[in-house]
């Protein structure tokens, strides 16, 4: 994750908005996603931007890109506590196959 | 819908013995890439292989190979096994080489003692 960062931690109250920030470093990243990892299990695939997107919506996640200032964020509305879970921010470059993880938001919805 | 399955789920292993970790994409994907996740880190990309090709390398240490088959799955092969090794690996595929989504599997824990 040295090229994506992320705050650790995160906690909200249920019914509340989250916003978890992500920055990264590589101007040439061409997809932006978020995946959610929940205690235990495997990485699932919430939503993507591409780089020439500044918002996208689905549902109760809203995605934010700040091309210019490499910033990305993820809002979830009326978070529930099956929510919580540890949110990664990753980054793919056109024409490379891999996919580079942030450090991972440990996000803790509290009832 | 169809996942990607990963076999086994857990090993453990013990120092320097070999270990085999078998990736089963989603049908019709033709593209899989592993990922290893230590203890609270991020993953971090091994390899990818599509149309049985190897198309991009990670950090994956000599000591380990992969290959993809025929039928699109996937084996990696980790040898003279290191407790550092001890993590989390994950497979996943997609449809064509660098398509913007890849499907995780559930990841194989490997536990080296």
């Amino acid at each position: 994750g040295e090229d994506v960062e992320q705050s650790l931690f995160l906690s909200v109250r249920e019914g509340d908005s989250s916003v978890i920030n992500c920055t990264y470093t590589d101007s040439s990243s061409t997809y932006l996603y978020w995946y959610k990892q929940e205690p235990g299990a495997g990485l699932q695939l919430l939503t993507y931007i591409f780089s020439n997107m500044d918002m996208k919506q689905d549902q109760r996640l809203t995605v934010l890109l700040n091309k210019k200032d490499k910033h990305l964020s993820l809002r979830i509305a009326d978070t529930q506590t099956g929510d919580s879970a540890i949110y990664f921010c990753a980054e793919s470059i056109q024409g490379y196959q891999k996919v580079t993880f942030g450090t991972g938001t440990k996000l803790q919805v509290i009832p | 819908a169809a996942g990607v399955i990963q076999s086994p789920r857990h090993l453990i292993k013990e120092k320097r013995e070999t270990a085999t970790l078998k990736c089963y994409p989603i049908p019709r994907h033709d593209t899989v890439y592993w990922y290893q996740q230590g203890p609270g880190q991020d993953p971090q990309f091994l390899i990818s292989f599509y149309e049985k090709m190897q198309s991009d390398k990670g950090s994956i240490p000599d000591r380990f190979s992969a290959q993809q088959f025929s039928d699109y799955h996937s084996e990696l092969n980790m040898s003279s096994l290191e407790l550092g090794d001890s993590a989390l690996y994950f497979c996943a595929s997609s449809y064509q080489a660098g398509a913007r989504e890849q499907y995780f599997g559930p990841g194989t824990r490997l536990t080296v003692t």
